[in-house]
């Protein structure tokens, strides 16, 4: 109940293509997703979050798409650069909690 | 800036040694957190503080691994003895609120031979 399942593990995308990331949690207490992005030799940064009361948050060429009734939520690059190379971590907590769950990350590739 | 440092950031030791890695969370964040990345795994949860009291290191083998935080400067994880299974990247966050923005340190790559 406390997993946060990710999918794929590794993803390869043409530059200016659409990268897509999903993730799906069991445990509806959870009311805050965020999406983590690390470069080789860094730490998790944080990139972008919601909570379960909207459908979609956008950031620049960042969005998550969130299902509530699914218990899935997703994270769409668009446009994507090959500075986006990374391995993006989602991840869930329950109001209160100190405790993050991660989804155990997918490393994505961008081809130039 | 303001940034969680981490040290050592390499460290490769023998099996049976003690290992010992140090973080400064970021001032004025109250809550910090050890992870520990491996490729199988993905970043686990080792252990957490908050205002420096431990409240949940059920993530650690206890036989071997410690955590404290003798102040609001510094916080420490050790391993006792160290095994070659230990080898990883271990992470320190820290946050200043519930729910929020984890910010994280550059890691220690442990190497155990």
């Amino acid at each position: 109940q406390q997993q946060v399942k990710q999918s794929p593990q590794s993803l390869i995308v043409q530059k200016g293509g659409i990268s897509i990331i999903n993730c799906a949690y069991e445990n509806t207490a959870f009311d805050y997703f965020p999406w983590y992005q690390q470069f080789p030799g860094k730490g998790p940064a944080l990139l972008i979050a919601i909570r379960p009361d909207v459908s979609e948050k956008k950031e620049g060429r960042f969005t998550i798409s969130f299902n509530k009734s699914a218990k899935q939520f997703s994270l769409h690059i668009m446009d994507s650069q090959p500075g986006d190379s990374a391995t993006y971590f989602c991840a869930a907590s329950m109001g209160g909690d100190d405790k993050i769950i991660f989804g155990k990350g997918t490393r994505l590739h961008i081809l130039p | 800036d303001a940034r969680v440092t981490q040290t050592p950031r390499h460290k490769v030791t023998e099996m049976g040694q003690e290992v010992t890695m140090r973080c400064q969370p970021i001032l004025g964040h109250n809550t910090v957190f050890w992870y520990r990345q491996t490729m199988m795994q993905g970043l686990e949860l080792l252990a957490y503080f908050r205002n420096r009291a431990p409240l949940d290191d059920s993530g650690m083998p206890k036989d071997r691994f410690s955590a404290e935080m003798p102040d609001a400067t510094l916080a420490t994880l050790k391993i006792q003895p160290s095994e070659p299974r230990d080898s990883a990247v271990y992470f320190c966050a820290s946050r200043d609120r519930v729910p929020g923005e984890l910010f994280f340190g550059e890691g220690s790559r442990l190497t155990v031979l």
